[in-house]
């Protein structure tokens, strides 16, 4: 079955840099997609296309991918950032498409 | 503005049978995917299947084939999830989804629907 990994928790002081993985052996032909989370709240997609920003999504927020893994970074992280973040990609290859597969999230605490 | 606004909460017995909505706005609805993600408490996300308003097209997720049915009827704009057989695992927050432009992803989520089973 299509499985994507991610780190249980990420922490980082305000102003810094966070990075928040997610692997998985289909992300080579799979686009990723980012969510972000906070409590109570529905998830908001904030990357799309591996690397995409959707307008609205402040420009600190940005995506990567590089073989199996791909990846969310958040500069200059402030304290709002502060959620639980899912990766999401999908197998359409299959005749009754697509399969779609979330991360099992990655919870970012500002310190 | 494109919304997706669901039902409200529900509380239900075992045994019991429950169909919630989402009702879109703002866009075509015929013309994107539908689709529902569970959440269970304190847990991850969980893609259910998804429906093409257009057609009723549906795709589940083999985790919830046969457990729960979606459906649709485009000329009130409403996608729904229903249960004929509640069991207290399906106690959880449902969140119903507009699939992207360009691909396999959510670029709107309803403010989700809590289900509560309890005897």
């Amino acid at each position: 079955s299509y499985e994507l990994t991610q780190p249980p928790s990420v922490s980082v002081s305000p102003g810094q840099t966070a990075r928040i993985t997610c692997s998985g052996d289909a992300l080579p032909k799979q686009y990723a997609y980012w969510y972000q989370q906070k409590p109570g709240q529905a998830p908001v997609l904030v990357i799309y296309k591996d690397s995409e920003r959707p307008s609205g999504i402040p420009e600190r927020f940005s995506g990567s991918s590089s073989g199996t893994t791909v990846t969310l970074t958040i500069s200059g992280v402030q304290a709002e950032d502060e959620a639980d973040y899912y990766c999401q990609s999908a197998d359409s290859s299959g005749t009754y498409g697509p399969y779609v597969v979330f991360g099992g999230g990655t919870k970012l605490t500002v310190l | 503005e494109v919304q997706l606004v669901q039902s409200g909460a529900e509380v239900k017995k075992p045994g019991e049978s429950l169909k919630i909505s989402c009702k879109g706005s703002g866009y075509s609805f015929t013309s994107y995917w539908i689709g529902w993600v569970r959440q269970m408490p304190g847990k991850g996300l969980e893609w259910m299947g998804i429906i093409y308003p257009g057609d009723s097209d549906t795709r589940y997720s083999p985790s919830f084939q046969g457990q729960v049915t979606i459906s649709a009827d485009k000329s009130i704009s409403t996608a729904y999830l229903q249960w004929s057989s509640l069991k207290a695992s399906d106690t959880a927050m449902y969140y119903c989804v507009r699939h992207g432009d360009y691909g396999d992803y959510f670029d709107y989520w309803g403010q989700g629907t809590l289900v509560t089973v309890s005897s």
